[in-house]
């Protein structure tokens, strides 16, 4: 069973401040990972993908990998009121014949306050 | 990335009856993909649509319940069948634009009373 675990918070952090959301997963082969933002009452919108060990920097987002230990995080340095949402950590359990295999988690909702 | 719509955005149905629900991509794309997401609950994948071929679908989820067409390759639709209030919920498809990378449509939100 190849799983992807992260906190489900409630996370609050205030505006201006670093938001570090955490990421696990299970299969050691996996290649390909991914941050998702989902607004209430909407889909989730792809935000950061990273691939190799290490950091990723998109604007105020940062992603991290390290395979050693199987974590993926993201931190979202000066966070804003409109960063309030569900993020999700999608892991590429890699090709099957159906295509490739996207493990998510549970999701991690954060909530900034002004 | 890839444009996706679907349709209806919502709807509220009765027990017992049946929605398709249509999902248009801008691009041609080799796999389409059903997801269903309970209330604050995580993405639960309920099939794989590649064209030409059978859906195939995960552990839970059946062609009875759920049946799939994929007719080319911008286009898929799933049926929600004999519907109870139990599949109330959001429905995502998503395709992987020939990428590793996932993109999701903006879902259809099902009511079931």
């Amino acid at each position: 069973q190849k799983e992807v675990e992260q906190n489900s918070g409630p996370l609050s952090v205030p505006e201006g401040a670093i938001a570090s959301l955490n990421c696990t997963y299970s299969d050691r082969g996996s290649q390909s990972f991914f941050w998702y933002r989902q607004y209430s009452g909407k889909s989730p919108e792809l935000i950061m993908s990273i691939y190799s060990n290490g950091d990723k920097e998109d604007g105020r987002f940062t992603a991290q990998l390290n395979k050693a230990s199987q974590y993926v995080s993201l931190l979202i340095r000066d966070s804003q009121p409109s960063d309030s949402a569900t993020y999700l950590c999608a892991v590429n359990g890699g090709m099957r014949n159906t295509g490739n295999q996207f493990y998510f988690g549970t999701g991690t909702s954060l909530t900034v306050i002004p | 990335s890839a444009v996706i719509s679907q349709k209806p955005s919502r709807d509220i149905c009765q027990r017992g009856t049946s929605l398709t629900i249509q999902c248009q991509v801008d691009s041609q794309v080799t796999m389409m993909f059903w997801y269903r997401q309970q209330p604050g609950q995580s993405l639960t994948l309920i099939a794989t649509a590649n064209q030409g071929s059978e859906a195939t679908y995960e552990s839970g989820f059946v062609i009875d319940k759920f049946p799939i067409s994929r007719p080319n390759l911008t286009f898929s639709t799933l049926t929600v069948s004999n519907m109870s209030p139990e599949d109330s919920s959001i429905y995502l498809c998503s395709v992987d634009a020939n990428t590793d990378t996932q993109y999701f449509g903006p879902g259809t939100r099902l009511t079931v009373l």
